[in-house]
């Protein structure tokens, strides 16, 4: 059982669509990290959001860290091919000296 | 650019061989963290260390072994390979330690070994 539920898995859309993807889990972290990564390279972090309830904007990108900082969720406005790619979340649990990512949700964006 | 730097870029052995893959962390982070990605599949934990001591280890074999040396660049050895052993090998840096609020990784761009 993975410490973070990323949903969906996959998800295949046209161009100009909108999508959320959730990262969920039953422990509490310090901080919750997104990031995006594309075949053959490595994972770049997109964002990390750190206080219950946080809103963070990145251009189209709108990511959420819940109240209970349990949860977090990525919401893409107006998805374009250049999204496509592997969308992962992580964290670190306060006190412990572990880093947690999710099983990550392949995004592909049709033209 | 994340920083990090990861050589070999590819690596191609026999089973049964040993070989040993290098990461150099961005200037500052004292944490290094090992990951395994074969195809089409997550990020597999392997191990953590934090200016030269292991903080955590993850789903890394016996067969496999890590360190982080005074000028914190890291070393993952691999031994006694098996085809299964081909995949992705990443490497990724931080400030501070997992549970920190200094954990964000910075990742290389890792390392593809191949075992025929």
């Amino acid at each position: 059982t993975q410490l973070l539920e990323q949903s969906p898995q996959f998800l295949s859309i046209q161009e100009g669509e909108n999508l959320t993807v959730y990262c969920n889990s039953s422990s509490v972290f310090s901080s919750l990290q997104w990031y995006r990564q594309e075949p053959g390279e490595g994972p770049v972090l997109l964002v990390t959001v750190v206080t219950g309830g946080e809103v963070k904007k990145l251009k189209r990108l709108t990511f959420q860290f819940g109240d209970a900082r349990k949860d977090s969720s990525l919401h893409i406005t107006a998805a374009q091919p250049g999204d496509t790619g592997l969308y992962l979340c992580a964290g670190g649990l306060n006190n412990f000296n572990k880093f947690y990512f999710g099983s990550g949700t392949k995004l592909n964006v049709k033209p | 650019d994340s920083g990090v730097t990861q050589t070999p870029k590819h690596l191609i052995t026999a089973t049964g061989q040993r070989v040993t893959l290098r990461c150099s962390p961005r200037s500052g982070d004292l944490s290094v963290y090992w990951y395994q990605q074969s195809l089409d599949q997550g990020l597999q934990f392997l191990i953590q260390y934090y200016n030269g001591e292991e903080r955590a280890k993850g789903n890394i074999l016996e067969r496999f072994s890590a360190q982080q040396f005074p000028d914190l660049h890291s070393e993952l050895n691999l031994s006694s390979l098996e085809l299964g052993d081909s995949a992705l090998y990443f490497c990724a840096s931080s400030v501070g330690g997992a549970g920190s609020h200094y954990n964000e990784q910075f990742f290389g761009p890792g390392t593809r070994l191949t075992v025929l």
